[in-house]
């Protein structure tokens, strides 16, 4: 049980496009979904915290007119890049958890801005 | 906010051998302490978590240990094997509702043959 879709797992877009990410928790309600940027040999960095129905959390530093997140039910969440450039070329994954721990990932999205 | 750090950033050991892999937190009201486990490409893996009314907690060749006076928890493998190479993350939460991990910067692990 608890597995986190995440769809796609690679995408390569130009610059100045925009690119939508979906989250999607497969066997059970996600009350909280969780969004994680990851570059190469780093660590997970959070970017935004979404809850059902609410607007989503971002950290310190995150732009959220530029990453747009969606949290429509409690089973998806979606996150768009917007006017996607070079710099946002990364590993971003997406957890959810329902009211126990713990936190499940998606298997992640490559994404490359070219 | 919570920080966590962790070392090594990278460790080389033997097949057969131990490894240990140590992290530290600043927040005291952390309450919950999961090891995730990420190869190359792919999604981090839950390997095993402790919670602080626990000391230690034990998992085949897996065990983590919580020094809540300290604050610091680590991470044990024993007798490791090849397979076990991979990029270990720790991370900290307050758990409830307002859940939200803080992760060290991670640990390379390299089991030679």
């Amino acid at each position: 049980g608890a597995v986190v879709s995440q769809h796609p797992s690679r995408v390569i877009c130009k610059s100045g496009t925009s690119v939508k990410i979906e989250c999607r928790s497969l066997d059970f309600q996600a009350t909280t979904m969780f969004w994680y940027r990851q570059f190469p040999k780093k660590s997970l960095m959070l970017m935004a915290t979404s809850n059902e129905g609410s607007k989503a959390t971002y950290e310190q530093g995150v732009e959220k007119d530029k990453f747009l997140i969606n949290h429509a039910s409690l089973t998806l969440s979606t996150l768009t890049v917007t006017s996607a450039h070079p710099e946002d070329s990364s590993f971003y994954i997406c957890s959810a958890r329902d009211h126990r721990e713990p936190l499940h990932f998606g298997n992640g999205t490559r994404l490359t801005v070219t | 906010g919570e920080n966590v750090e962790q070392h090594p950033s990278t460790l080389s050991v033997q097949e057969g051998d131990s490894a240990v892999i140590k992290c530290t937190y600043s927040d005291s009201a952390s309450n919950y302490f999961p090891w995730y486990k990420q190869e190359l490409g792919k999604r981090p893996q839950l390997i095993i978590d402790i919670r602080s009314n626990v000391g230690e907690k034990k998992d085949q060749r897996i065990a983590v240990t919580l020094n809540k006076t300290a604050k610091h928890f680590s991470l044990h493998i024993t007798e490791t094997q090849p397979e076990d190479s991979a990029v270990y993350f720790c991370a900290a939460s307050q758990g409830g509702s307002n859940y939200k991990l803080t992760f060290g910067k991670g640990t390379l692990l390299t089991v030679n043959p």
